[in-house]
Protein backbone atom coordinates (compact mmCIF):
# COMPACT_ATOMS: atom_id res chain seq x y z
CA UNK A 1 0.00 0.00 0.00
CA UNK A 2 2.34 2.48 -1.15
CA UNK A 3 1.29 6.06 -0.29
CA UNK A 4 3.48 8.40 -2.36
CA UNK A 5 4.45 8.19 -6.06
CA UNK A 6 7.82 9.58 -7.48
CA UNK A 7 8.98 9.09 -10.90
CA UNK A 8 12.25 7.12 -10.95
CA UNK A 9 14.60 9.42 -12.28
CA UNK A 10 14.68 13.45 -13.78
CA UNK A 11 17.68 15.50 -15.08
CA UNK A 12 18.27 19.62 -14.34
CA UNK A 13 20.84 21.29 -15.33
CA UNK A 14 23.54 23.27 -12.44
CA UNK A 15 22.20 26.48 -12.03
CA UNK A 16 18.71 25.93 -12.94
CA UNK A 17 15.66 24.90 -10.55
CA UNK A 18 14.69 21.32 -9.89
CA UNK A 19 11.03 20.55 -9.39
CA UNK A 20 10.71 16.76 -7.92
CA UNK A 21 6.95 16.03 -8.61
CA UNK A 22 5.51 13.77 -5.59
CA UNK A 23 1.73 12.31 -5.73
CA UNK A 24 0.12 11.44 -2.21
CA UNK A 25 -3.46 10.87 -3.49
CA UNK A 26 -4.54 9.09 -0.67
CA UNK A 27 -3.06 11.61 2.13
CA UNK A 28 -5.44 12.20 4.95
CA UNK A 29 -6.33 15.19 6.73
CA UNK A 30 -3.25 14.86 9.54
CA UNK A 31 -0.66 13.24 7.78
CA UNK A 32 2.59 15.59 6.78
CA UNK A 33 4.07 15.49 3.76
CA UNK A 34 7.88 14.83 4.20
CA UNK A 35 11.00 15.06 1.96
CA UNK A 36 14.58 13.30 2.08
CA UNK A 37 17.81 12.81 0.33
CA UNK A 38 19.91 10.50 -0.06
CA UNK A 39 23.59 10.62 -1.27
CA UNK A 40 25.32 7.44 -2.51
CA UNK A 41 24.79 5.31 0.35
CA UNK A 42 24.44 7.85 3.01
CA UNK A 43 21.82 7.62 5.81
CA UNK A 44 19.27 10.00 4.45
CA UNK A 45 18.69 13.34 4.81
CA UNK A 46 15.87 15.66 6.24
CA UNK A 47 15.00 18.60 3.86
CA UNK A 48 12.03 19.77 4.30
CA UNK A 49 8.16 19.47 5.56
CA UNK A 50 4.95 20.69 5.29
CA UNK A 51 1.09 20.08 5.94
CA UNK A 52 -0.95 22.44 3.51
CA UNK A 53 0.96 25.59 3.55
CA UNK A 54 3.91 26.07 0.99
CA UNK A 55 7.20 26.18 2.87
CA UNK A 56 10.57 27.56 2.26
CA UNK A 57 14.18 26.85 4.51
CA UNK A 58 17.73 27.16 3.45
CA UNK A 59 17.70 24.43 1.14
CA UNK A 60 14.30 23.90 -0.64
CA UNK A 61 10.80 24.87 -0.81
CA UNK A 62 7.55 22.44 -0.82
CA UNK A 63 4.40 23.21 -2.88
CA UNK A 64 1.55 21.27 -1.68
CA UNK A 65 -1.47 21.38 -3.71
CA UNK A 66 -4.73 22.77 -2.50
CA UNK A 67 -6.14 19.21 -2.36
CA UNK A 68 -3.20 18.02 -0.73
CA UNK A 69 -2.93 15.01 -3.37
CA UNK A 70 0.05 15.84 -4.27
CA UNK A 71 3.28 18.55 -4.30
CA UNK A 72 6.79 19.33 -5.74
CA UNK A 73 10.15 20.13 -3.79
CA UNK A 74 11.64 23.03 -5.40
CA UNK A 75 15.87 23.26 -5.11
CA UNK A 76 15.85 27.02 -6.42
CA UNK A 77 19.45 27.43 -8.01
CA UNK A 78 20.35 23.63 -8.49
CA UNK A 79 24.04 22.11 -8.08
CA UNK A 80 26.16 19.21 -8.58
CA UNK A 81 26.17 18.37 -4.97
CA UNK A 82 22.41 17.79 -5.58
CA UNK A 83 22.76 14.64 -7.19
CA UNK A 84 20.87 12.51 -4.96
CA UNK A 85 17.66 10.14 -4.24
CA UNK A 86 14.88 12.28 -3.13
CA UNK A 87 12.23 10.75 -1.42
CA UNK A 88 8.66 11.85 -0.51
CA UNK A 89 6.62 10.11 2.36
CA UNK A 90 3.88 11.17 4.22
CA UNK A 91 3.51 10.45 7.99
CA UNK A 92 0.76 11.20 10.57
CA UNK A 93 0.76 13.97 12.99
CA UNK A 94 0.39 12.23 16.30
CA UNK A 95 1.40 8.78 17.71
CA UNK A 96 -2.26 7.59 17.36
CA UNK A 97 -2.35 7.13 13.84
CA UNK A 98 -1.47 4.55 11.35
CA UNK A 99 0.59 6.04 9.59
CA UNK A 100 2.73 7.42 12.38
CA UNK A 101 4.97 4.47 12.94
CA UNK A 102 5.08 2.35 9.85
CA UNK A 103 6.35 4.45 7.23
CA UNK A 104 6.61 3.93 3.70
CA UNK A 105 9.75 5.17 1.54
CA UNK A 106 9.31 3.45 -1.96
CA UNK A 107 12.12 4.03 -4.16
CA UNK A 108 12.19 7.87 -4.51
CA UNK A 109 13.28 9.89 -7.46
CA UNK A 110 17.04 10.00 -8.52
CA UNK A 111 17.98 13.55 -9.66
CA UNK A 112 20.88 14.11 -11.62
CA UNK A 113 22.55 17.47 -11.60
CA UNK A 114 24.81 18.04 -15.02
CA UNK A 115 27.30 20.46 -15.86
CA UNK B 1 26.41 16.87 19.02
CA UNK B 2 22.64 15.27 18.23
CA UNK B 3 23.18 12.04 16.18
CA UNK B 4 22.35 8.04 15.52
CA UNK B 5 24.67 6.07 15.74
CA UNK B 6 25.07 2.82 14.16
CA UNK B 7 27.95 0.09 15.18
CA UNK B 8 29.25 -1.54 13.19
CA UNK B 9 29.66 0.18 10.11
CA UNK B 10 30.66 -2.40 7.90
CA UNK B 11 29.78 -6.45 9.59
CA UNK B 12 30.88 -9.90 7.19
CA UNK B 13 29.18 -13.15 8.96
CA UNK B 14 28.49 -16.49 8.00
CA UNK B 15 24.97 -18.35 7.69
CA UNK B 16 23.24 -18.65 11.38
CA UNK B 17 25.71 -16.88 12.97
CA UNK B 18 23.63 -14.58 15.41
CA UNK B 19 24.33 -11.00 15.43
CA UNK B 20 23.50 -7.76 16.40
CA UNK B 21 23.09 -4.26 14.72
CA UNK B 22 23.60 -1.60 17.79
CA UNK B 23 21.67 2.03 16.95
CA UNK B 24 21.70 4.28 19.86
CA UNK B 25 20.53 8.51 19.81
CA UNK B 26 21.30 11.24 22.18
CA UNK B 27 18.35 13.15 21.67
CA UNK B 28 15.96 11.68 23.65
CA UNK B 29 13.42 10.64 21.00
CA UNK B 30 10.43 8.49 21.57
CA UNK B 31 10.59 7.35 18.10
CA UNK B 32 12.93 4.52 16.20
CA UNK B 33 12.71 2.42 13.50
CA UNK B 34 14.94 0.10 11.31
CA UNK B 35 15.31 -0.15 7.53
CA UNK B 36 17.28 -2.05 4.99
CA UNK B 37 18.34 -0.74 1.66
CA UNK B 38 18.43 -3.12 -1.18
CA UNK B 39 18.98 -1.78 -5.24
CA UNK B 40 15.79 -1.16 -7.03
CA UNK B 41 13.87 -1.51 -3.37
CA UNK B 42 14.52 1.69 -1.80
CA UNK B 43 14.18 1.92 1.81
CA UNK B 44 12.22 -0.62 3.25
CA UNK B 45 10.90 -0.56 7.25
CA UNK B 46 11.70 -3.33 9.07
CA UNK B 47 10.18 -2.31 12.62
CA UNK B 48 9.75 0.54 14.50
CA UNK B 49 9.09 1.48 18.15
CA UNK B 50 6.93 3.87 19.61
CA UNK B 51 8.71 4.33 23.15
CA UNK B 52 10.28 1.68 25.55
CA UNK B 53 8.68 -1.67 25.55
CA UNK B 54 6.46 -0.46 22.14
CA UNK B 55 7.98 -2.10 19.04
CA UNK B 56 5.74 -2.95 16.10
CA UNK B 57 6.47 -4.61 12.41
CA UNK B 58 7.15 -3.09 9.53
CA UNK B 59 6.97 -4.02 6.11
CA UNK B 60 9.96 -6.65 6.04
CA UNK B 61 10.38 -7.77 9.53
CA UNK B 62 10.69 -11.66 8.47
CA UNK B 63 13.74 -12.90 9.82
CA UNK B 64 14.60 -9.82 12.62
CA UNK B 65 14.48 -9.13 16.19
CA UNK B 66 14.25 -5.70 18.29
CA UNK B 67 13.98 -4.76 21.55
CA UNK B 68 13.67 -1.44 22.91
CA UNK B 69 14.94 -1.62 26.85
CA UNK B 70 15.96 1.84 27.16
CA UNK B 71 14.54 4.75 25.47
CA UNK B 72 18.07 5.52 23.58
CA UNK B 73 19.12 2.02 22.55
CA UNK B 74 17.42 -0.18 19.49
CA UNK B 75 19.03 -2.71 18.80
CA UNK B 76 18.29 -4.97 15.62
CA UNK B 77 18.91 -8.89 16.06
CA UNK B 78 19.11 -11.41 13.40
CA UNK B 79 19.12 -14.82 15.13
CA UNK B 80 19.86 -16.89 12.35
CA UNK B 81 21.53 -14.72 9.26
CA UNK B 82 20.71 -15.84 5.60
CA UNK B 83 22.49 -14.62 2.47
CA UNK B 84 19.00 -12.62 1.60
CA UNK B 85 19.83 -10.61 4.52
CA UNK B 86 22.72 -9.23 3.06
CA UNK B 87 22.11 -5.54 2.84
CA UNK B 88 22.73 -1.39 4.28
CA UNK B 89 20.57 -0.89 7.11
CA UNK B 90 19.55 2.20 8.68
CA UNK B 91 18.53 3.28 11.66
CA UNK B 92 16.15 6.15 13.12
CA UNK B 93 14.69 8.03 15.24
CA UNK B 94 12.36 11.25 16.04
CA UNK B 95 10.50 13.16 18.47
CA UNK B 96 6.87 13.04 17.44
CA UNK B 97 5.79 15.34 14.35
CA UNK B 98 9.43 15.82 13.68
CA UNK B 99 11.49 14.95 11.15
CA UNK B 100 13.83 11.33 10.80
CA UNK B 101 17.09 11.75 11.90
CA UNK B 102 19.10 9.01 10.76
CA UNK B 103 22.26 6.81 11.10
CA UNK B 104 25.37 6.20 9.12
CA UNK B 105 24.26 2.60 8.12
CA UNK B 106 25.73 -0.50 8.84
CA UNK B 107 26.70 -3.01 5.49
CA UNK B 108 26.16 -6.59 6.33
CA UNK B 109 27.27 -9.45 4.27
CA UNK B 110 26.13 -12.73 4.77
CA UNK B 111 28.06 -15.32 3.43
Amino acid sequence: DAKTTQPPSMDCAEGRAANLPCNHSTISGNEYVYWYRQIHSQGPQYIIHGLKNNETNEMASLIITEDRKSSTLILPHATLRDTAVYYCIVRGANAGGTSYGKLTFGQGTILTVHP
Amino acid sequence: EAQVTQNPRYLITVTGKKLTVTCSQNMNHEYMSWYRQDPGLGLRQIYYSMNVEVTDKGDVPEGYKVSRKEKRNFPLILESPSPNQTSLYFCASSLMNSPLHFGNGTRLTVT
